[in-house]
């Protein structure tokens, strides 16, 4: 089983809707969970980290965290085309003696935008 | 504050030659990690150095290395070059263990490797 799974998409929704990513994770215990927005071409920047369950928002993303299912979603409101780019997931595993803080990610979900 | 560098940008090699890669933090960060991004296996682990000391290692064949220097820049080589290598190698910033609680990680642009 893949530790940190997505939907490979593409999802397409139109301009000014809410765009739904979902993420999946195989370690009951991981505790800090990330997502990245990356363009075609360019490095993956971070837009969202959320650590506890519940809701987290910044402007028009809001990170979803249920632990207990294991699964983290990124909304995004008003959605714009700029925002059309692959939306990478990345789960921290736990720290373990003398581990570092690598991160696992899954491999994207593609999101297009349409005016 | 200026982000994560990394350089060359592009690089191109045949097989059987080595390449070495850079990667200087965001100012303040110590910890540094290397990723390889290819279209079939997404963003793979390589390794993760903190004050010098490699702190973590991805499931990697031993052409693969890296070093962090005391002003926490990095290097990664790769020997001994295979067709396979062709991949966008990044580096990733963070403060570094017990100095942010959740050690949030910044990418670099990348670099472009082409294995011919």
């Amino acid at each position: 089983q893949k530790e940190v799974e997505q939907n490979s998409g593409p999802l397409s929704v139109p301009e000014g809707a809410i765009a739904s990513l979902n993420c999946t994770y195989s370690d009951r215990v991981s505790q800090s969970f990330f997502w990245y927005r990356q363009y075609s071409g360019k490095s993956p920047e971070l837009i969202m980290s959320i650590y506890s369950n519940g809701d987290k928002e910044d402007g028009r993303f809001t990170a979803q965290l249920n632990k207990a299912s294991q699964y983290v979603s990124l909304l995004i409101r008003d959605s714009q085309p700029s925002d059309s780019a692959t939306y990478l997931c990345a789960v921290r595993p736990p720290r373990r003696s003398n581990s570092g803080y690598a991160l696992n990610f899954g491999k994207g979900t593609s999101l297009l935008v349409t005016p | 504050k200026a982000g994560v560098t990394q350089t060359p940008r592009y690089l191109i090699k045949t097989r059987g030659q080595q390449v070495t890669l850079s990667c200087s933090p965001i100012s303040g960060h110590r910890s540094v990690s290397w990723y390889q991004q290819t279209p079939g296996q997404g963003l793979q682990f390589l390794f993760e150095y903190f004050s010098e000391t490699q702190r973590n290692k991805g499931n990697f064949p031993g052409r693969f290395s890296g070093r962090q220097f005391s002003n926490s820049r990095s290097e990664m080589n790769v020997s001994t070059l295979e067709l396979g290598d062709s991949a966008l190698y990044l580096c990733a910033s963070s403060l570094g263990p017990g100095l942010a609680s959740y050690n949030e990680q910044f990418f670099g642009p990348g670099t472009r490797l082409t294995v011919l």
